[in-house]
């Protein structure tokens, strides 16, 4: 199994821009999540989805969609760019809600 | 809101010490928690779990103990190799149907040959 996998692994935006980070998994995990990591500080969970066509708002919702038309696909869309979306970006999975949480390498995004 | 925080940013310790890193939390609701380790460049990886049943469990050099009490979680590492330098967070979970992982700031642990 390839676990988590996210692409890009790095992106530079200018402000204003709209892109999607991609993220799959391999496992058939109901459970798919967007964190962003900030330096120095933990992650802090963006969106979840519990399952194929459901998704619900984490913490830091502002400025981001995403969809889950599978089970394994879990993309996370920027609308419009901001420099304070400047981060470092996990996907993760888990069997399903509530248990431990599988983690993709993260997309290093910066917005100019 | 709620949050789960780490006593210490930072701990660094002899190569075949143990270690001892803390995590306080704060939401007496809690019943699942999860430390990750990150190294650098990397996402978390899960290292050890507890539910809120128990009072300790133990993996492979690895050791978690949790007091309901003071709502504190450790995380006990024996003799400490350079290999586990990295992040470590807590995570806490509001039960097995919230979905949700609130996630600490992490302690930086360091282990010098």
């Amino acid at each position: 199994n390839a676990g988590v996998t996210q692409t890009p692994k790095f992106q530079v935006l200018k402000t204003g821009q709209s892109m999607t980070l991609q993220c799959a998994q391999d496992m058939n995990h109901e459970y798919m999540s967007w964190y962003r990591q900030d330096p120095g500080m933990g992650l802090r969970l963006i969106h979840y989805s519990v399952g194929a066509g459901i998704t619900d708002q984490g913490e830091v919702p502002n400025g981001y969609n995403v969809s889950r038309s599978t089970t394994e696909d879990f993309p996370l869309r920027l609308l419009s760019a901001a420099p304070s979306q400047t981060s470092v970006y996990f996907c993760a999975s888990s069997e399903r809600k509530g248990l431990e949480q599988f983690f993709g390498p993260g997309t290093r995004l910066t917005v100019l | 809101g709620e949050s789960v925080g780490l006593h210490l940013p930072t701990l660094s310790v002899q190569e075949g010490d143990n270690s001892i890193i803390n995590c306080a939390y704060s939401n007496s609701a809690s019943d699942y928690f999860i430390w990750y380790k990150q190294e650098s460049g990397k996402g978390p990886q899960f290292i050890i779990d507890i539910r809120s049943n128990m009072d300790k469990r133990q993996g492979q050099r690895v050791t978690v103990l949790l007091n309901k009490t003071v709502k504190h979680l450790s995380l006990q590492i024996a003799a400490t190799q350079p290999g586990d330098s990295a992040v470590y967070f807590c995570a806490e979970n509001m039960g097995t149907n919230a979905g949700k992982s609130t996630f600490g700031d992490g302690t930086t642990l360091t282990v010098k040959p």
